[in-house]
């Protein structure tokens, strides 16, 4: 089945620098999702993205997909302590949804 | 206002003593499915329903039973809980049947088998 795989496991950054996470997948995905889990909370829907190269921006954060359609990236510019929370990449096919093992960040003030 | 409810929230139960958590959707989706979220894991599927009266097993379906005999409503049943099933459950729904679309997770219910 599909796997798609999430690095780094976990991130500690200073508040105001910027934070990267990626997936990668050995398989076309034809579609990513992100969602973000506040500590102690449910995973909530930011964003999906379905073309090939496409870029999405939501204030901060940057969504990228591939143009193979392969792997993803979430950026946050300037990092605040509202953003700690686990992120997590998944690829839907068919009904059955695949996660990343997610990415634990830390910001420190 | 629109939500996915689950029950109970917490609950420490025994070997082998059958249990059924419940995931109530008011939004008329379609589509909802069942994770555990494990330390080091993050969210596996364990089963996934696509409309009323469809079901299929997702990555870690064993020991799990699932139902959807009407819309809104999609229990997980575990006929016989072993300590490994321990973890931390969450119910989703979305509007489309394939599950490619914006998901409404419930709060989470965390289970302990002793």
């Amino acid at each position: 089945g599909q796997q798609v795989m999430q690095i780094p496991q976990y991130q500690h950054v200073q508040e105001g620098e910027d934070f990267t996470t990626y997936c990668n997948s050995s398989t076309t995905l034809s579609n990513i999702q992100w969602y973000k889990q506040r500590p102690g909370g449910h995973p909530v829907f930011l964003i999906q993205l379905v073309k090939s190269g496409e870029v999405k921006k939501q204030k901060r954060l940057t969504f990228q997909f591939g143009e193979a359609k392969k792997n993803s990236s979430l950026h946050i510019t300037a990092t605040q302590t509202t953003d700690v929370g686990t992120y997590f990449c998944a690829s839907a096919s068919y009904g059955k949804l695949t996660f990343g093992q997610g990415t634990i960040l830390t910001v420190h003030p | 206002e629109a939500q996915v409810t689950q029950n109970p929230r917490y609950l420490i139960t025994v070997t082998g003593k059958k249990l059924t958590v419940t995931c109530s959707q008011n939004m008329n989706h379609e589509y909802m499915s069942w994770y555990r979220q494990d330390p080091g894991l993050g969210l596996r599927q364990i089963y996934y329903s696509m409309n009323v009266e469809v079901t299929d097993k997702g990555d870690v379906p064993e020991g799990y039973k699932v139902s959807r005999k009407e819309k809104r409503n999609f229990p997980l049943i575990l006929e016989s809980p072993s300590p490994n099933q321990t973890s931390l459950y969450f119910c989703a729904s979305g509007l489309q049947g394939t599950g490619a679309n914006v998901l409404t997770f419930g709060a989470g219910s965390r289970l302990t088998v002793l």
